[in-house]
């Protein structure tokens, strides 16, 4: 059985700080990663997808990827109030089907005005 | 209409009932998706279609029953369904990539659905 750890949080942080989401997973071969983000009582919106090893940069968010220890992670810089969401980290199967994400519970952030 | 639809938001029905669930995309994607979201659970993947023909299904019980007349309508008829089945059903598509390539999924708004 995949899986996709996340810490479920809360994860709280001031306004203007740095919110670090961590995600591990266990398909050594999955190539793709993403993360979501829903806001309650909405629909998950990506975010980001990375799939080389390294860092890959959006405005003020960065994805990490290191795939020799089967981690993922998004730093948000300068965090709003507007980023209190659950993110949601997902993987993409590396068996033969094109459509298998394997989605983690997710990360409920708070930004603290 | 933008993006992808569902309809109904919410929905209560009862145990012996028969009821639908839609989804329609109108971004001119391939693949269409349902998904369960519970409480406390992963995202859990029941169906997919591309380009209307089934290439998943996630030992999803026969209670629930996808039909997709074509790529941009999907259905999830609902039959004698349990109490568990209470949850949040999204669907979603995408554009498909070939290779190593990934899929984007953009979501719908969502079904709630309660059973009694």
């Amino acid at each position: 059985q995949k899986e996709v750890e996340q810490n479920s949080g809360p994860l709280s942080v001031p306004e203007g700080a740095i919110a670090s989401l961590n995600c591990t997973y266990s398909d050594r071969g999955s190539q793709s990663f993403f993360w979501y983000r829903q806001y309650s009582g909405k629909s998950p919106e990506l975010i980001m997808f990375i799939y080389s090893n390294g860092d890959k940069e959006d405005g003020r968010f960065t994805a990490q990827l290191n795939k020799a220890s089967q981690y993922v992670s998004l730093l948000i810089r300068d965090s709003q109030p507007s980023d209190s969401a659950t993110y949601l980290c997902a993987v993409k199967d590396s068996g033969g089907s094109n459509y298998k994400l394997t989605f983690g519970k997710g990360t409920l952030l708070t930004v603290n005005p | 209409e933008t993006g992808v639809t569902q309809t109904p938001r919410h929905l209560v029905m009862g145990m012996t009932n028969k009821k639908s669930l839609k989804c329609e995309q109108h971004l001119g994607h391939n693949a269409m998706y349902w998904y369960k979201q519970s409480a406390k659970k992963p995202l859990e993947l029941m169906f997919v279609y591309n380009f209307k023909e089934q290439t998943e299904n996630n030992s999803v019980p026969s209670r629930f029953s996808p039909e997709c007349p074509n790529s941009s309508h999907l259905f999830l008829h609902l039959h004698t369904l349990q109490p568990e089945d209470s949850a949040l059903y999204l669907c979603a598509s995408s554009q498909t990539r070939g290779g190593s390539g990934a899929n984007v999924l953009t979501f719908g708004a969502g079904s709630r659905l309660t059973v009694l």
